[in-house]
């Protein structure tokens, strides 16, 4: 099964508005990652934290993880037309080789 | 610097054949992952190999098979293919010894496998 879970499902926004997505996860991790992946595309690493660290900011994102809810949150600022895609997190179990995707945050982003 | 490079870009074939996806990782990636996505399932785990060692599988049948080159090239295949292993087969590299743990991956555009 899926250990990680993104909600929402799907997102519309605003340009110019923040956007924010949510993700859980089912055990321990060594760290978790954001990805973004453009329609029939590969996916493009975002942005990774550390399960020791609370927060990571890379330009306009900002990733929040809560081990203790085993819960991240992914923050674009300022959202451009050009920030519509799919967002997945994936966890990095521990001792494991694996990356574990969610189904993902379609976000769309209207100029 | 290359990225990861998948080949073919789409795949069309009938049901009971078998198929081959080539992936090339980039350059000094020694870790290449395989996952299966689609619409409904979303992005599941085939397997992973790190210097020619299957070190993780997924868990799918055995019809679904994979390798890794001396060069760290990758194949997976495919046999007696049914109707729902129509999907998006990304491969993915790395750089670290230990995968997930501050190693992120670099994905290939995919090939994209329509059973008829």
């Amino acid at each position: 099964s899926q250990q990680g879970e993104e909600d929402p499902q799907a997102l519309s926004i605003q340009e110019g508005e923040n956007a924010t997505m949510n993700c859980s996860y089912k055990t321990s991790i060594n760290n978790l990652q954001w990805y973004r992946q453009n329609s029939g595309r590969g996916l493009v690493h975002l942005i990774l934290i550390r399960s020791n660290e609370r927060e990571k900011h890379s330009g306009r994102l900002r990733v929040t993880l809560d081990t203790s809810k085993k819960s991240s949150s992914l923050l674009i600022t300022a959202s451009r037309a050009a920030d519509t895609a799919s967002y997945f997190c994936a966890s990095g179990k521990a001792g494991s080789y694996q990356l574990t995707f969610g189904k993902g945050t379609k976000l769309s982003v209207i100029p | 610097k290359a990225g990861v490079t998948q080949t073919p870009r789409y795949l069309i074939k009938t049901r009971g054949q078998q198929v081959t996806l080539s992936c090339s990782p980039i350059s000094g990636h020694r870790s290449v992952s395989w996952y299966q996505q689609t619409p409904g399932q979303g992005l599941q785990f085939l397997f992973e190999y790190f210097s020619e060692t299957q070190r993780n599988k997924g868990n799918f049948p055995g019809r679904f098979s994979g390798r890794q080159f001396s060069n760290s090239r990758s194949e997976m295949n495919v046999s007696t293919l049914e109707l729902g292993d129509s999907a998006l087969y990304l491969c993915a590299s790395s750089l670290g010894a230990v995968l997930g743990r501050d190693s992120p991956l670099h994905f290939g555009n995919g090939t994209r496998l329509t059973v008829t």
